[in-house]
C-alpha cells in the first residue's frame, strides 16, 4: 500500500536550518510528483509547491522562495524539505503529499511539526 | 492567484442530517481541477473528491461533489459520527494551487 512516512518533530532556534524527510513506499516513486503543504497552528492548509520526482525540477509558491528548498534522493524514494534561516513564523506542521492525476493530492504523510523558538 | 472562499465557516448539524458545503472561486476553475479534503484533529488531510465530482478510493457514496466555473459544492447526504471534521477545497488548475480556508462541520 502507498505510504509516505515523514521524519519526526523538530525544535530549532531562530536562524537555524531544518531538513524534513518524506519516504515513499508502495509505488514507483518517480511516477508521481511530491507536494509540500504547510499548516500553521490552528490555521488552514497552505500549498508550498511541488517537485517532479522524475525531473527533480521544483516549483515554489510565492512566499516559499529563497529559504525553502525541495530535493530528492530517488535511490531511497525520499523527498526533502529544507528550511534555512528559521523564523518563529515558520512554526507549523509540514506535510508531504503525492500528486495524483491532474494534481490532486491522494496520499499524505503524517506531518512533521517544526517548532522555532529560542 | 485564485482565491477560494468556503462557506459557512462552521456548520452545526446532527448525525443523520445533510451537510452542504460551498466553495466559491475568485476566477473560473475547470472542474477537472477542484478537490475536496477532510481533516480531523491531529491527522493529515484525506482526499475525498477530485475533478469536482469523482470520489477518491474508499470514500463512501454519502460524499458527493458538484459544481462548475466558480461555484462548487460538497454534499454529505447523511452525516455519520466520523464525518465531523474540517473540510477544505483546493484548486490545482493554476499555480499557486490554493486551498480554501476550510469549513468545520461540528456536532449540534
Amino acid at each position: 500500500q502507498v505510504q509516505l512516512v515523514q521524519s519526526g518533530s523538530e525544535l530549532q532556534k531562530p536562524g537555524a536550518s531544518v531538513k524534513v524527510s518524506c519516504k515513499a513506499s508502495g509505488y514507483t516513486f518517480t511516477n508521481n510528483a511530491l507536494n509540500w503543504v504547510r499548516q500553521a497552528p490552528g490555521q488552514g492548509l497552505e500549498w508550498m509547491g511541488w517537485i517532479g520526482t522524475y525531473t527533480g525540477n521544483p516549483t515554489y509558491a510565492q512566499g516559499f522562495t529563497g529559504r525553502f528548498v525541495f530535493s530528492l534522493d530517488t535511490s531511497v524514494s525520499t523527498a526533502y524539505l529544507q528550511i534555512s534561516s528559521l523564523k518563529a513564523e515558520d512554526t507549523a506542521v509540514y506535510y508531504c503529499a503525492r500528486g495524483h492525476g491532474y494534481g490532486d493530492l491522494d496520499y499524505w504523510g503524517q506531518g512533521t511539526l517544526v517548532t522555532v523558538s529560542s | 492567484e485564485i482565491v477560494l472562499t468556503q462557506s459557512p465557516g462552521t456548520l452545526s448539524l446532527s448525525p443523520g442530517e445533510r451537510a452542504t458545503l460551498s466553495c466559491r472561486a475568485s476566477q473560473s476553475v475547470s472542474s477537472t481541477y477542484l478537490a475536496w479534503y477532510q481533516q480531523k484533529p491531529g491527522q493529515a488531510p484525506r482526499l475525498l473528491i477530485y475533478g469536482a465530482s469523482s470520489r477518491a478510493t474508499g470514500i463512501p457514496d454519502r460524499f458527493s461533489g458538484s459544481g462548475s466555473g466558480t461555484d462548487f459544492t460538497l454534499t454529505i447526504s447523511r452525516l455519520e459520527p466520523e464525518d465531523f471534521a474540517v473540510y477544505y477545497c483546493q484548486q490545482y488548475g493554476r499555480s499557486p494551487r490554493t486551498f480554501g480556508q476550510g469549513t468545520k462541520v461540528e456536532i449540534k
